[in-house]
This record gives C-alpha cells, structure tokens and sequence, in this order.
C-alpha cells in the first residue's frame, strides 16, 4: 500500500545527542515536509522540499537540519542546538507545488523525547 | 505573515450536543482552508474550503467559509464520544500545498 512510514514511532534521547528521525514515502510525491507539534499547540513548519537535492526552511529550522537526496526519502536531524527537541514530529508529502489541499499526506509520527 | 487562529482551545460537551468550531485566518494569498482531526497521531482530512458560502457537509460534520469576514467554522451535530480529537484548521502559505500555517487547534471532549 503507498504511503509514508516515519520511524521510529517513539525515541528517547540524552541531551546533547544527535538524533535522526526518518521519513520515507512510496507515494512519488515530489514534495515532502517536516511538522513538529508541542501540546496545546498546532502543526509548524521546519523544513520543506519540492525536489530532490532542495530545501527550505520552515518557520522554525533553528536546531534542525534535513537532506533530500532521494525523492522518497526525506529524514530529520534533531540537533543538539535545539533547545527544546521534545515534541511529536509529522512528517507529509504531496505531489507537487500547486496540487489541492486534499492531497497532502501526512504519517503517523515520531514521539521524541530528551532526557 | 500567514496566522491562523482557532478557538474556543478546548471544548467538553455530552454525546448528543452540537458543537461549533471556530478559525479565523490572515493569508497573503488565499487559495483554500483546510479542517482535520487529529486523533494521537497522523492528522485526517476532513475538508477542503475555496468558496464562500457553499457548505461542505459529510455526516454530522459540515464546515463553511467566509472569505469577506476571514473566517470558517466547523459543525458537529449530535456528537459522539469517537468525535473526541483535536480539529486542526490550516491555510496553505506560498507556492507549495504542503507548506501550510495551523491554528493551534481545538480540543474536542465528548462525555457519554
């Protein structure tokens, strides 16, 4: 079945640790896009990419980085910059710049906590 | 800078009440609103919004747009303790679909 897998479900990690979250889709979406999610709040953007070997930051790349060097892959490095890494990240794709909204596709996340 | 603002937060109600969900926005260039509930994980689509005044409706949901006031709201009629979900609300913003700025969402409690 197509979709997106983020792995891992659930991640604990000491502060000061790097950690990659992985986001893989089979969907041949061009674009694909990392969320984060604190309680009590909404979705906000850390980075994007509308093709392979290109990306954007969000409104909130600070302590993040990405790489897009497959079209089906896009994973996220939580670095030690970041101040306040524990969160639930989502990640989504969608077909291209200028699809509909109902096309974008989110997975089922990745909980991350730092201890 | 694309805001999107939802409310009420939080809402707890008994099966069988309706509920109104608020979301009002401000988007440099506006091309549709988006509604989902969220439900612990992966966000699901409920609608998708272009037009004013033309209610989409699926069920007991049913969601409008008013594009003169910035504003849609979202309707749930005799609710039900599987509605119990965050309902997200989201604006695409600059050239990508995905690229979308969310309301802080509603928090949705339906007791029995």
């Amino acid at each position: 079945d197509g979709g997106i897998t983020q792995s891992p479900k659930y991640l604990f990690r000491k502060e000061g640790q790097n950690v990659t979250l992985s986001c893989e889709q089979n969907l041949n979406h061009d674009a694909m896009y990392w969320y984060r999610q604190d309680p009590g709040q909404g979705l906000r953007l850390i980075y994007y990419s509308q093709i392979v070997n290109d990306f954007q930051k969000g409104d909130i790349a600070e302590g993040y980085s990405v790489s897009r060097e497959k079209k089906e892959s896009f994973p996220l490095t939580v670095t030690s910059a970041q101040k306040n890494p524990t969160a639930f990240y989502l990640c989504a794709s969608s077909p291209r710049a200028g699809g509909t909204g109902n096309t974008i596709y989110f997975g089922e996340g990745s909980w991350l906590t730092v201890v | 800078e694309d805001k999107v603002v939802q409310s009420p937060l939080s809402l707890v109600v008994h099966e069988g009440d309706t509920v109104t969900l608020n979301c009002s926005y401000e988007v440099t260039n506006f091309r549709s609103l988006l509604w989902y509930k969220q439900e612990k994980k992966a966000p699901t689509f409920l609608f998708m919004l272009t037009s004013s005044g033309i209610e989409k409706k699926s069920g007991r949901l049913s969601s409008i747009l008013d594009k003169k006031e910035l504003f849609s709201i979202l309707n749930i009629t005799a609710t039900q303790t599987g509605d119990s979900a965050v309902y997200l609300c989201a604006v695409p913003s600059g050239t990508s679909y995905g690229k979308l700025t969310f309301g802080q969402g509603t928090i949705l409690t339906v007791h029995p």
